[in-house]
């Protein structure tokens, strides 16, 4: 099955900048998703990019696509405590695959 | 806005015990999932639905079973709960857009 793979594993930075997560995927998609996790909690939908996009955006959210190199990034910008979750790579169409996922911590 | 409930957020059940977790989504969608969530595995499906009395194998369905009576409603079924099914229980539904809306989580303990 398709499979999502997120990178890096594990992020710490400041507040204030900017974080930058990737996923690789192995099949074509229709479309690619970015999900948010709380700890212990379900996962959010941030963003949703389609296969003849290249780049889309949502208020601190920059989220690009690259078919051709079977990748996709989420850029956060301006980084709060508050943004502290893991974050999801999912793909495919009604049904997702998810990968491990981002574990990004926002330090004050 | 969507709302994805769980019947239970915390569950404790004995290995060989029949289990039942509930999802209920109140969006009229079409496609519910369910999945389980381990450390270092991420989000695995485990049972997915089109549509009312239709289930589709996720990527381990093994040990569970479905149902799916009412369009509103899908059930996960552990037969015999065993050890290795404790986990978080993630439920989720959507609808035209492909958009994945999840319920809180149930996370089950076998002893």
């Amino acid at each position: 099955s398709q499979q999502g793979e997120e990178d890096p594993q594990a992020l710490s930075i400041q507040e204030g900048e900017n974080a930058t997560m990737n996923c690789s995927y192995k099949t074509s998609i229709n479309n690619l998703q970015w999900y948010r996790q709380n700890s212990g909690r379900g996962l959010v939908h941030l963003i949703l990019i389609r296969s003849n996009e290249r780049e889309k955006h949502s208020g601190r959210l920059r989220v690009t696509l690259d078919t051709s190199k079977k990748s996709s990034s989420l850029l956060i910008t301006a980084s709060r405590a508050a943004d502290t979750a893991s974050y999801f790579c999912g793909e495919g169409g009604s049904r997702l695959t998810f990968g491990e996922g981002t574990q990004l911590t926002v330090n004050p | 806005d969507v709302k994805v409930t769980q019947s239970s957020r915390y569950l404790v059940k004995r290995t060989g015990e029949k289990v039942f977790l509930e999802c209920v989504q109140d969006m009229d969608h079409e496609n519910m999932f369910w999945y389980r969530q381990d450390p270092g595995l991420g989000l695995r499906l485990i049972y997915f639905s089109y549509d009312v009395k239709m289930k589709e194998k996720g990527d381990i369905p093994e040990g569970y079973s479905v149902s799916r009576e009412k369009k509103e409603r899908f059930s996960l079924i552990l037969e015999s709960a065993s050890t290795n099914q404790t986990s978080m229980y993630l439920c989720a539904s959507s609808g035209d857009y492909n958009e994945q809306f999840f319920g809180p989580g149930t996370r089950l303990t076998v002893l």
